[in-house]
């Protein structure tokens, strides 16, 4: 199948500084590509769609001056954290489709995001 | 949005049972339906899924049922090994579109 690559996959940052999560797609082009957060023990929850050159669409409740994604290329989406608190601890994955026609998504290895 | 809903939270079975994990959602414009089961600390990974034109789909211990009138999905697995041991999602997409996931099931399968 279609390979997805997360980077980095664990980060550890002081709080108040921002962290870059890049997500790429390896042998395929993703004109969308979807933001995931999930906390022990719980569901993916979805934070964002983001978009090839356009703005990304943010679900409800999430702060899109806080979680921003540039998506500038179609094998590449980047979630930055931006003012990192201890309460943005979590596990972060992005996926990706190879079309938009009723396929799988396949999804990045995950980045685990600690804030000290 | 779609609201998708995943019962039950845990479940247990002894090794060479069955296990049946049923989910619900809300959209009657979802068209796709995917199962993924997550290990510890990886990517989630797809084993079967179904889409709205069929009502059931079987991959060897694997099967999905879904009803659309009711808009209820269920995965049933035959025959558990205690490598089945994990978290499933069930999922609900239209074409294009996101994801949105049930809660989670996790299984333990007793040797």
């Amino acid at each position: 199948g279609a390979v997805v690559s997360q980077h980095p996959s664990r980060v550890i940052c002081k709080s108040g500084t921002s962290v870059k999560i890049e997500c790429r797609s390896l042998d395929f082009q993703a004109t969308t590509m979807f933001w995931y957060r999930q906390f022990p023990k719980k569901s993916l929850m979805l934070m964002a769609t983001s978009n090839e050159g356009s703005k990304a669409t943010y679900e409800q409740g999430v702060e899109k001056d806080k979680f921003l994604i540039n998506h500038a290329s179609l094998t590449l989406s980047t979630l930055t954290v931006t003012s990192a608190h201890p309460e943005d601890s979590s596990f972060y994955i992005c996926s990706a489709r190879v079309d938009n026609v009723n396929t799988e998504a396949f999804f990045g290895q995950g980045t685990r995001l600690t804030v000290v | 949005g779609e609201n998708v809903e995943q019962h039950p939270s845990t479940l247990s079975v002894q090794e060479g049972d069955s296990a049946v994990i049923k989910c619900t959602y809300s959209d009657s414009a979802s068209n796709y339906f995917p199962w993924y089961k997550q290990e510890l600390g990886k990517r989630p990974q797809l084993i079967i899924d179904i889409r709205s034109n069929v009502g059931e789909k079987k991959d060897q211990r694997i099967a999905v049922t879904l009803n659309k009138t009711a808009k209820h999905f269920s995965l049933h697995i035959t025959e558990t090994q205690p490598e089945d041991s994990a978290v499933y999602f069930c999922a609900a997409s239209k074409t294009g579109n996101q994801f949105y996931f049930g809660t989670g099931t996790s299984l333990t399968v007793i040797p």
